[in-house]
C-alpha cells in the first residue's frame, strides 16, 4: 500500500515563474493537507482540502498561492510568481477523515523542495 | 490563533541515556495530541498519541505525559539510539498546529 506519493521532491524555479507541486493521498484517503517548512523552522499549516473542497485555508498567504483537489488526480499545491522567499520544503499529508474526530495521524509524504533562485 | 510550542529547540544527548523533551499548549480545551519524528531530509512519522483523558501513555521506549494543569506534554525516549536524532514535534491535530521542534542529536 503506497505512501503519500509527492512530486517533484525538487524543483528548482526562476523568480516570477510558477510552481506546481503535487500531491497523491494514500489510498482511501480523501482529507489532504499542506503545510510549509522553512530551514530550521517547523510545519507551518497552509490548507486543509478534501474532494473538490477546500475546508481551511486559513494558513494559506492570501496571494500567489492556490490549492486544490479534484474528483480525479492529485491535489495541487500553485505558487505563481515564485519569490526567493518561497524556498522551502512543502509537505502534503492525509488522513482517512476528519482529524477533527479525534481518529489518528497524519499521514505525510517525503516533502517537495523549492528553490527560487 | 492558539499553537503547541517547544521549549527548547536543540537537545544532545548521549547514547544509551534517556531524553526528555518538553512542549507546552495554550488551548486548554486540547484533548487529543501526536507526537511526530521527523528525520533529515523526510516526512514527519507518527510516533505515538495521547488523549486527555490519560496522563499517560507507553510505546515501544517512548512514554509521553500529559499535564492538563499546566498544559504541558513531554515525549520520553528510553535508552536513546543514535538513530532517534531526529527533531521531534508535538502537535494538535484539531488546529492543524505543530511546534517549531526540537531537534535531538545523540552522541555516540
Amino acid at each position: 500500500n503506497a505512501g503519500v506519493m509527492q512530486n517533484p521532491r525538487h524543483l528548482v524555479r526562476r523568480r516570477g515563474q510558477e510552481a506546481r507541486l503535487r500531491c497523491s493521498p494514500m489510498k482511501g484517503h480523501s482529507h489532504v493537507y499542506w503545510y510549509r517548512q522553512l530551514p530550521e523552522e517547523g510545519l507551518k499549516f497552509m490548507v486543509y482540502l478534501q474532494k473538490e473542497n477546500i475546508i481551511d485555508e486559513s494558513g494559506m498567504p492570501k496571494e500567489r498561492f492556490s490549492a486544490e483537489f479534484p474528483k480525479e488526480g492529485p491535489s495541487i499545491l500553485r505558487i505563481q510568481q515564485v519569490v526567493r522567499g518561497d524556498s522551502a520544503a512543502y509537505f502534503c499529508a492525509s488522513s482517512p477523515r476528519t482529524v477533527l474526530a479525534n481518529t489518528g495521524e497524519l499521514f505525510f509524504g517525503e516533502g517537495s523542495r523549492l528553490t527560487v533562485l | 490563533g492558539e499553537s503547541v510550542g517547544l521549549h527548547l529547540p536543540t537537545l544532545s544527548v548521549q547514547e544509551g541515556d534517556n531524553s526528555i523533551i518538553n512542549c507546552a499548549y495554550s488551548n486548554s480545551a486540547s484533548d487529543y495530541f501526536i507526537w511526530y519524528k521527523q528525520e533529515s531530509g523526510k516526512g514527519p512519522q507518527f510516533i505515538i498519541d495521547i488523549r486527555s483523558n490519560m496522563d499517560k501513555r507507553q510505546g515501544q521506549r517512548v512514554t509521553v505525559l500529559l499535564n492538563k494543569t499546566v498544559k504541558h506534554l513531554s515525549l520520553q525516549i528510553a535508552a536513546t539510539q543514535p538513530g532517534d536524532s531526529a527533531v521531534y514535534f508535538c502537535a494538535e491535530p484539531n488546529q492543524f498546529y505543530f511546534g517549531t521542534g526540537t531537534s535531538l542529536t545523540v552522541i555516540p
